[in-house]
């Protein structure tokens, strides 16, 4: 089944800055690639996702890349805001939503 | 749009005794998901329905975890008898299809005592 790893766990980056969060997959299968943030004690929310068929999608100060070939996608957070301070966590599925896995997390915080 | 709907937010109960989560997804979706998440890690998917159909139980620890989605509509999940590692929060979750985003419920907090 699909293995999802994700680094680093913690992050710590200043405000202002950018924060880069990588994942890593195994099923040659996986797809779909969606990324949640969750703060403390809420529910995870969509924040991006991206499909095998595109290499790179962008929506204001996130962004999201794929690697196909080398089976990793990352995370960019420019411009980080202590509001971005959170758990985020990316996760893989097949072009059926099957053997959907979540990576174990990294959590952000943004220092003022 | 209404969100995924979750009962109860909260529910502690001993050791040996047994509990139900109930869920019901956003409407129109077909697909619901039960996730089990540690304090610490990340959502572990337990069973995903298509419709009224399992399609995903792989995870489930099937001497003591049980659910259903009778009418392809809101579902429970059920712990029968309860351990104490199975401590954690329920998610919920629902989406229009299996590989379109996934909208999340609240979660139900479990504690074993």
């Amino acid at each position: 089944g699909e293995n999802v790893e994700q680094h680093p766990s913690t992050l710590s980056v200043q405000e202002g800055d950018s924060a880069v969060i990588k994942c890593t997959y195994s099923d040659s299968a996986s797809n779909y690639f969606p990324w949640y943030k969750q703060e403390l004690g809420k529910r995870p929310q969509l924040i991006i996702d991206i499909r095998s068929n595109v290499g790179e999608k962008k929506d204001q100060r996130i962004a999201v890349t794929l690697n196909k070939t080398a089976k990793h996608f990352s995370l960019h957070i420019t411009e980080t805001q202590p509001e971005d301070s959170a758990v985020y966590f990316c996760a893989a599925t097949d072009n059926y939503g099957q053997n959907f896995v979540f990576g174990p997390g990294t959590r952000l915080s943004v220092l003022p | 749009e209404a969100g995924v709907a979750q009962s109860p937010r909260y529910k502690i109960i001993e050791k040996r005794q047994s509990v139900a989560f109930w869920c019901n997804p956003i409407s129109g979706h077909a697909t619901l998901y039960w996730y089990q998440q540690i304090l610490g890690q990340g959502p572990k998917l337990l069973i995903q329905f298509q419709n009224n159909g399992v399609v995903d139980d792989s995870q489930l620890p099937k001497d003591r975890f049980s659910a259903e989605r009778l009418k392809g509509v809101d579902s429970t999940l059920k712990i029968q008898p309860a351990k104490l590692e199975d401590s954690a929060v329920y998610l919920c979750a629902s989406s229009a299809q299996g590989n379109q985003p996934q909208h999340f419920g609240d979660g139900t907090r479990l504690s074993i005592l």
